[in-house]
Order: structure tokens, then sequence, then C-alpha cells
């Protein structure tokens, strides 16, 4: 398999229920992300792991949270979600992000998440 | 002001039409410029990468960056309507990735 791999594709949960939402990726890259994409508005970094290490967190709810085990695999696990968290989440990994780097981004296919 | 603009479209034109897209930004520290092409239920996938001002040509593809407007364009030659799709515009320094909220394309046939 090669690229970045998101599972599952579709997630459909209810406001108390705990789910876990997992990236891998296949690239060697040491840096991976958390965004969420909602309809018509631009792609919201959540989270950034440079070296397994967080370095960002955009204000992201604790409802909301990031594991990051090793360099290849990111999870975000959900906890009380509300519906207005409905949204495409997409994972990203680069190779190097730190400055002055040359560096872009490779995107997995999304889960696509539904909270009723 | 937004920090990366960008019209939504819907753009639609006839296949074999040269469409250009734009983004316009507000932050002059931008160093690196990228188009990426997402379809519907898929993710972001990068179609071209430049660096400072200039043009860089692939295929079909002309990508623009003029950072003394502030001014990125991506033009895509002889469309097809396997174009159709919504692209968004990146641009990055440091550990600042920021994207535009994308063109929703659609080439006719």
């Amino acid at each position: 398999e090669t690229g970045v791999t998101q599972t599952p594709r579709h997630l459909v949960m209810g406001m108390t229920n705990k789910k876990s939402l997992k990236c891998e990726q296949h690239l060697g890259h040491n840096a991976m992300y958390w965004y969420k994409q909602s309809a018509k508005k631009p792609l919201e970094l959540m989270f950034v792991y440079n070296f397994k290490e967080q370095t960002e967190n955009n204000s992201v709810p604790s409802r909301f949270s990031p594991e990051c085990p090793n360099s290849s695999h990111l999870f975000l696990h959900l906890h009380t979600l509300q519906p207005e968290d409905s949204a495409l989440y997409l994972c990203a990994s680069s190779q190097d992000p730190r400055p002055g780097g040359t560096d872009t981004q490779y995107f997995g296919p999304g889960t696509r998440l539904t909270v009723l | 002001q937004k920090e990366v603009e960008q019209d939504p479209g819907p753009l639609s034109v006839p296949e074999g039409a040269i469409v250009s897209l734009n983004c316009t930004y507000s932050n002059s520290a931008f160093q690196y410029f990228m188009w990426y092409r997402q379809y519907s239920r898929k993710g972001p996938e990068l179609l071209m990468y430049t660096y400072s001002s200039g043009n860089k040509e692939d295929g079909r593809f002309t990508a623009q960056v003029d950072k003394s407007s502030k001014y990125i364009s991506l033009f895509i030659r002889d469309s097809q309507p396997s174009d159709s799709a919504t692209y968004l515009c990146a641009m990055y320094y440091g550990q600042n990735f920021v994207f535009g909220p994308g063109t929703r394309l659609s080439v006719l046939p």
C-alpha cells in the first residue's frame, strides 16, 4: 500500500459515542497532520506532529484527542462530539516542516464523519 | 481580511477552454505556493508546487506567482471534463500552511 491511508472512510456516531480515526503514511515522512474540512470553508488545521511530538494545536476542543505512536501512524480519538463536528477529516504527511524547508503535504482520502 | 482569498465559483467552462484560477493573500512571508486538486469524496492531490515569483509549467498546467501583487494563478489549457474538481491554493512558510477555500470547476463536454 502506498501514500496516505485513512480508516474508516465513513463514520456515523452519536454524541455520546467514543470512536477513533486512523491514519497511516507509507512515504517515510516525519510530520503528520489532522485537518477538518467543512462545506464551503477552507481546510482547518487541527494538529501537527513532527517526529512524533505535537507541535501545533489550533485551539481544538478537548473532545478531539490526537495520538501519534510513531512517525507512520496518527490517530484522532473522538468523544462526546457535537453535530457541528460533522465534516471530512483529512490526514496529511510531509517530509519535514521545519522553517526554511521545501516541504509539501500529501493527503489521505479522508474520513467522512457524521455526528447525530 | 482573510489570509488567503479564492473565488469559490462554481466556474463552468466548455471542454477545450483555457481556465484561469486565482488566489490572493495578505502575508508577504509566504514563500512556497501550491495548487491542489480535490475530486468529490477524495482528499486533495498536489498538482503544482512553486517557490517565490515566476512561472512553472507541467503539461497542460501552468502555475504563476506574483509576490509583489500577492497573487497566484493556475492556468489549465485544453481543459477536459476530467479536470472537473475543486482546486485549492495553498501557501507556506515555516510550519504555517494556509489553504484557500477552493474554487469548484466544471468542464462541460
